[in-house]
């Protein structure tokens, strides 16, 4: 059963538009929330993450906004630009980590 | 500074057939997670290892071994590939259980 759910496998966006991925997880005991990005032929990279004391975490165009009611987080690319798509996973830690299926962004210039 | 190196990065293999996945890290982590990749399922855990001498099973561990004999490396082993196997494996480490380096995957087909 999944308890990370990315429910949009893909997603395009205008470039200088906003790029908003969802996830939801389904564990209230999880306490700490990633994003990974993933290019074609190579492995994923971390992007961003936040602890469940916080709501939100902003690093420099990528925002994670997390909703521990709604056992839901988001990532928010702003400006989205090309170099953006790729497949971005999120992951939720708690004895492991556990990580949705993907949602693959394209930018569109 | 290689981070975690994956060998080999492609390799098919028949029905029956073994083979060992090698992962190495230069980064002195502790923790080491063999994971699969595959369409519509994201990664998942095969098995992972927190520090030298131990190994633990991971969501989907059956047909697969695993050893952390060297700190550095973590093999992942099939000792009778099926089709099913056929899959992306990736390799990870980490100091612990905040946040993973990857390395680039090894594409697997067994026909």
């Amino acid at each position: 059963d999944q308890q990370v759910k990315q429910n949009s496998p893909s997603l395009s966006v205008q470039e200088g538009r906003i790029s908003i991925l969802n996830c939801d997880y389904t564990n209230s005991m999880f306490d700490y929330f990633l994003w990974y990005k993933k290019y074609p032929a190579e492995g994923p990279t971390f992007l961003i993450s936040i602890s469940s004391i916080k709501d939100k975490n902003e690093d420099g165009r990528f925002t994670v906004f997390l909703n521990k009611s709604a056992k839901h987080l988001s990532l928010h690319i702003v400006p989205s630009q090309p170099g953006d798509s790729a497949v971005y996973f999120c992951a939720a830690s708690g004895n492991q980590f556990y990580f949705g299926t993907g949602t693959s962004l394209t930018v569109i210039p | 500074n290689a981070g975690v190196t994956q060998t080999p990065k492609f390799r098919v293999l028949k029905t029956g057939q073994s083979m060992t996945l090698l992962c190495a890290q230069d980064m002195n982590h502790e923790y080491m997670y063999w994971y699969r990749q595959d369409p519509g399922m994201g990664l998942r855990l095969i098995h992972y290892s927190v520090g030298e001498g131990t190994t633990a099973k991971g969501e989907v561990p059956d047909g697969y071994n695993v050893s952390r004999l060297k700190k550095q490396n973590f093999l992942l082993g099939l000792e009778s590939a099926a089709p099913s196997q056929t899959s992306v494996y990736f390799c990870a480490s980490s100091l612990g259980h905040r946040g993973y380096t990857f390395g680039s995957g090894t594409r697997l087909t067994v026909v």
